[in-house]
């Protein structure tokens, strides 16, 4: 079935790079996305990338994706302790369902 | 309405009851999804509707839950009978589904259950 994996942790210190990476078994997907969760509430839509391109990006957000590993990164750029969330990869299946990793928590040092 | 809408945000019950969860999406989308989020497990899909059916409820953990929705647009999710492993924060998200396009959940804030 569909898998989505992704590292639990993340910390950086504020002003310097992160980088949240994330792996997916569907080949099939047409679609992946990034997700943000802050306390307490629900999940937001960060971004997200079709399958047939392996770059974009938005503001200080870069997303990467390597369709032939299965592999997705989100790149933030200068990041502000107002970034310290959980975010999700997920991918969308033929259908509808969408399948979400555990979620990387990115913590962000002052 | 503005955004997707769940009660109660909050449940407290004792091991053994039933609990009704309840979902108000976003007027017009016609996909609604239940995940559940655990400490430590991440998101775990639970099940989703096109329209009133449920094309997918492979991820129901057993049948003491189950789901409907009336009318494209509320849904409810029962728990019977439930137990401690049961308590976790259960999500509603909703989407617009549109063939061609990216499918974008919008996501309630989430219905805490916590079995005593």
């Amino acid at each position: 079935g569909e898998d989505v994996e992704q590292s639990l942790f993340l910390s950086v210190r504020e002003g310097d790079s992160s980088v949240i990476n994330c792996t997916y078994t569907d080949s099939s997907s047409t679609y992946l996305y990034w997700y943000k969760q802050e306390p307490g509430a629900g999940l937001q839509l960060l971004t997200y990338i079709f399958s047939n391109m392996d770059m974009k990006q938005d503001q200080r957000l870069t997303v990467l994706l390597n369709k032939k590993d299965k592999h997705l990164s989100l790149r933030i750029a200068d990041t502000q302790t107002g970034d310290s969330a959980i975010y999700f990869c997920a991918e969308i299946d033929g259908g509808f369902k969408t399948i979400f990793g555990a979620g990387t928590r990115l913590f962000v040092k002052a | 309405g503005a955004g997707v809408s769940q009660s109660p945000s909050n449940k407290v019950t004792e091991k053994g009851k039933d609990v009704e969860l309840r979902c108000d999406p976003i007027s017009g989308h016609t996909a609604l999804y239940w995940y559940r989020q655990s400490l430590g497990q991440g998101l775990e899909f639970l099940i989703y509707f096109q329209g009133n059916s449920a094309p997918d409820k492979s991820g129901l953990p057993s049948d003491r839950f189950s789901a409907e929705r009336t009318g494209g647009s509320v849904s409810t999710l029962t728990i019977q009978r439930t137990q401690q492993e049961d308590s976790a924060v259960y999500l509603c998200a909703s989407s617009l589904v549109i063939n061609s396009g990216a499918n974008v959940l919008t996501f309630g804030a989430g219905s805490r259950l916590t079995v005593l």
